[in-house]
C-alpha cells in the first residue's frame, strides 16, 4: 500500500513567519501533488512535481520533489492569514492513471 | 471553461434514509469522474471512479454505490444511510490525459443522526 504521510499535523504560526511542511512516504511516485483545501470547500490544486529534485516556485511557495521520489516538501515565506487552510499532498496510486492517493494533510493557522 | 457542480451542499439525514448526491461537470467531454469521501476534514478516501457512461470501478466497500447515467453526470447513492457514512463527500473530474489532475467540486456535508 503507498502511503503518504504528512507533517505536521498542525501548524499555527504568526503572520510573517516561515514554515515548511512534508510529504513522505516509503514508495516511489512518479509524481507528486500539493493542494490546499479551505474550510467548506473542495481541495484547489497548487503544483505538480515530476521529476526528482525538482523545485518549483509559486509565488512565496516553493515546493521540492526530493531526489529519490518519495517525499516533498513545501516552504511558505513570510507567511499571510490567507494562506490558512488544509495543505494536503496527492500521487498516483499504484502507478494507476485514474486513481489519486492523498495524505492527511497539515492543517496550517497563520494568525495576523 | 469547465466548471464542476455538487448538490446538495448540505444534507442532514436519519438512519436509514435513502441518499442521493449529485455531481455534474460542464465545458469538458469524457472526464473520469471520482468521488472522495473527507472525514473530520483531513485526508481524502476515494470512493468510486468512472472512466465512462456506465462504467463504475468501487474502491471500498461499502453502503455507497455509484452511477454515470450521462457523460457528464455522476451520482452517489445509497438505500439506507447508516450513522458512519457521515462526512463531507467530493466529486471530481480529470481530463484523463494521465495527468492525474484533479478539479473538485465544492462537497455536500452529510449528517446521519
Amino acid at each position: 500500500t503507498q502511503l503518504l504521510e504528512q507533517s505536521p499535523q498542525f501548524l499555527s504560526i504568526q503572520e510573517g513567519e516561515n514554515l515548511t511542511v512534508y510529504c513522505n512516504s516509503s514508495s516511489v511516485f512518479s509524481s507528486l501533488q500539493w493542494y490546499r483545501q479551505e474550510p467548506g470547500e473542495g481541495p484547489v490544486l497548487l503544483v505538480t512535481v515530476v521529476t526528482g529534485g525538482e523545485v518549483k516556485k509559486l509565488k512565496r511557495l516553493t515546493f521540492q520533489f526530493g531526489d529519490a521520489r518519495k517525499d516533498s516538501s513545501l516552504h511558505i515565506t513570510a507567511a499571510q492569514p490567507g494562506d490558512t487552510g488544509l495543505y494536503l499532498c496527492a500521487g498516483p496510486k499504484g502507478g494507476s492513471n485514474y486513481k489519486l492517493t492523498f495524505g492527511k494533510g497539515t492543517l496550517l493557522t497563520v494568525n495576523p | 471553461s469547465q466548471t464542476i457542480h455538487q448538490w446538495p451542499a448540505t444534507l442532514v439525514q436519519p438512519v436509514g434514509s435513502p441518499l442521493s448526491l449529485e455531481c455534474t461537470v460542464e465545458g469538458t467531454s469524457n472526464p473520469n469522474l471520482y468521488w472522495y469521501r473527507q472525514a473530520a476534514g483531513r485526508g481524502l478516501q476515494l470512493l468510486f471512479y468512472s472512466v465512462g457512461i456506465g462504467q463504475i470501478s468501487s474502491e471500498v466497500p461499502q453502503n455507497l454505490s455509484a452511477s454515470r447515467p450521462q457523460d457528464r453526470q455522476f451520482i452517489l447513492s445509497s438505500k439506507k444511510l447508516l450513522l458512519s457514512d457521515s462526512g463531507f463527500y467530493l466529486c471530481a473530474w480529470e481530463t484523463g490525459s494521465g495527468a492525474n489532475v484533479l478539479t473538485f467540486g465544492a462537497g455536500s456535508r452529510l449528517t446521519v443522526l
